[in-house]
């Protein structure tokens, strides 16, 4: 079955202390891997995506086959980085993508 | 915002009352979602399209219907509505062009009384 789970609907975090916002997957063929945000009145918009390998707005994240992760990571939160996170699994079957739940961050001043 | 609209952007209806959500595209892409967003649920897919009159159920499509009868436009139906079906709703497209990136729309508040 092709599911991705994010056991964190809330976190909360203090500004400058580091922030991992948590994805797991399943998917029995070969996964691609992305982090979605929306921010207050705005889109949801692609943050990254595990090809690119690139750090978006001090973000990282790295994936894991053994574990099957794809776990979001910043070093130092930053009041801007409150949002709703969603972690997304594209499949090849007609370029579905499966969404996680979804984990609002709050990152308190 | 990837030339990508919603229309209505909001709107109350009454149960049994028959609903249409209308997404519109401007970039020529192939693919056209719809998904509803619901706390603790996040985005769930209801139909997707991969092409003009092709269409496929995704997870949560019971009590939905869609028509992509040209490119640029996914039409989300909802036969006969029910407050189960109040929620907000977000159309997406990708493609090739978007190196299958999801472009959303702003969403469509509906609220089912």
């Amino acid at each position: 079955a092709q599911r991705v789970t994010q056991p964190e609907k809330l976190l909360s975090v203090f500004k400058g202390a580091p922030v991992e916002l948590k994805c797991n997957y399943s998917y029995s063929g070969s996964p691609e891997l992305f982090w979605y945000v929306q921010y207050s009145r705005q889109r949801l918009q692609l943050l990254l995506r595990h090809i690119s390998r690139e750090s978006i707005k001090g973000f990282t994240a790295d994936l894991n086959k053994g574990e099957t992760s794809f776990h979001l990571k910043k070093p130092f939160a930053q009041e801007e980085d409150s949002a709703m996170y969603y972690c997304a699994l594209r499949t090849t079957s007609y370029d579905k993508v499966i969404f996680g739940p979804g984990t609002s961050l709050s990152v308190i001043p | 915002d990837a030339g990508i609209t919603q229309s209505p952007r909001h709107k109350v209806t009454e149960t049994g009352t028959p609903v249409t959500l209308r997404c519109h595209q401007t970039e020529n892409h192939r693919y056209m979602y719809w998904y509803r967003q619901d706390p603790g649920h996040g985005l769930r897919l209801i139909h997707y399209s991969y092409g003009v009159k092709d269409t496929d159920k995704g997870e949560v499509s019971d009590g939905y219907s869609v028509s992509r009868s040209k490119t640029e436009d996914f039409l989300l139906t909802l036969e006969s509505a029910t407050s189960s079906q109040t929620s907000v709703y977000f159309c997406a497209i990708s493609g090739p062009g978007t190196d299958y990136e999801q472009y959303f729309g702003p969403g469509t508040r509906l609220t089912v009384t």
